[in-house]
């Protein structure tokens, strides 16, 4: 089976500070490991993926990742925040032994002004 | 590309009506997904296909439940009976062409259904 837990409902920023979105998951095999972004009454939009090699995943608007093996987990970053990154953030997983992606509750974060 | 296409956007029904969601997804990707998302809860996964091929079935798909692939293109959702548990929104996903599980997927805006 595969899961994912992001421990925190919402995150709260100030613009220009560095902002960190926490997710952790579990698989039997190797992690495929995914984050979305979505705005209010949208659908996803993929911002990065994390398949072998560098630990250090960089994506879409400045947004970064860094998977870490010995902690299970996937910690989403960006070193300096936007009022405009204020949307909700789901962390997914895929075994390799699986088509689907399995997603995280998700995140609110708010980066205020 | 221009992206994974759903219709209708948005949908009201009254109880016990049938609906029906269409998506298209972006061209040649020969995996075509359905979630469902309900407020305060993440993507739910629902169905897949590859090529015309119907290939997983999650538990949440209840009899009332079908979906559809003809010819391995454009992908229809049908919801029979609905119930006031079904208002959700039901997200369209495609992926690469490609069975390798490092492949993005890909969703579409989503279709909103609200069951008065």
């Amino acid at each position: 089976a595969q899961s994912v837990a992001q421990p925190e409902d919402q995150v709260n920023v100030a613009e220009g500070n560095p902002l960190t979105v926490k997710c952790t998951y579990s698989v039997s095999g190797n992690p495929y490991l995914f984050w979305y972004v979505q705005y209010p009454n949208r659908g996803l939009q993929f911002l990065l993926k994390y398949i072998t090699g560098d630990n250090l995943v960089k994506g879409s608007y400045g947004f970064e990742a860094e998977f870490n093996k010995s902690q299970t987990s996937f910690h989403l970053k960006k070193p300096s925040a936007l009022v405009s990154d204020s949307a909700l953030y789901f962390c997914a997983v895929r075994d390799s032994g699986y088509s689907t992606l399995t997603f995280g509750k998700g995140t609110m974060l708010l980066v205020s002004p | 590309d221009t992206g994974v296409s759903q219709d209708p956007r948005h949908k009201i029904t009254k109880r016990g009506q049938n609906v029906t969601f269409r998506c298209d997804p972006i061209s040649e990707h020969n995996r075509l997904y359905w979630y469902r998302q309900t407020l305060g809860q993440g993507p739910e996964f629902l169905t897949y296909f590859q090529n015309e091929a119907q290939l997983e079935k999650s538990r949440l798909l209840s009899d009332r439940f079908s979906a559809e692939r003809p010819k391995g293109s454009f992908s229809t959702l049908e919801i029979q009976r609905t119930e006031q548990g079904d208002s959700a929104m039901y997200l369209c996903a495609s992926s690469d062409r490609g069975a390798s599980v490092g492949n993005t997927i890909y969703f579409g805006e989503g279709s909103w259904l609200t069951v008065v």
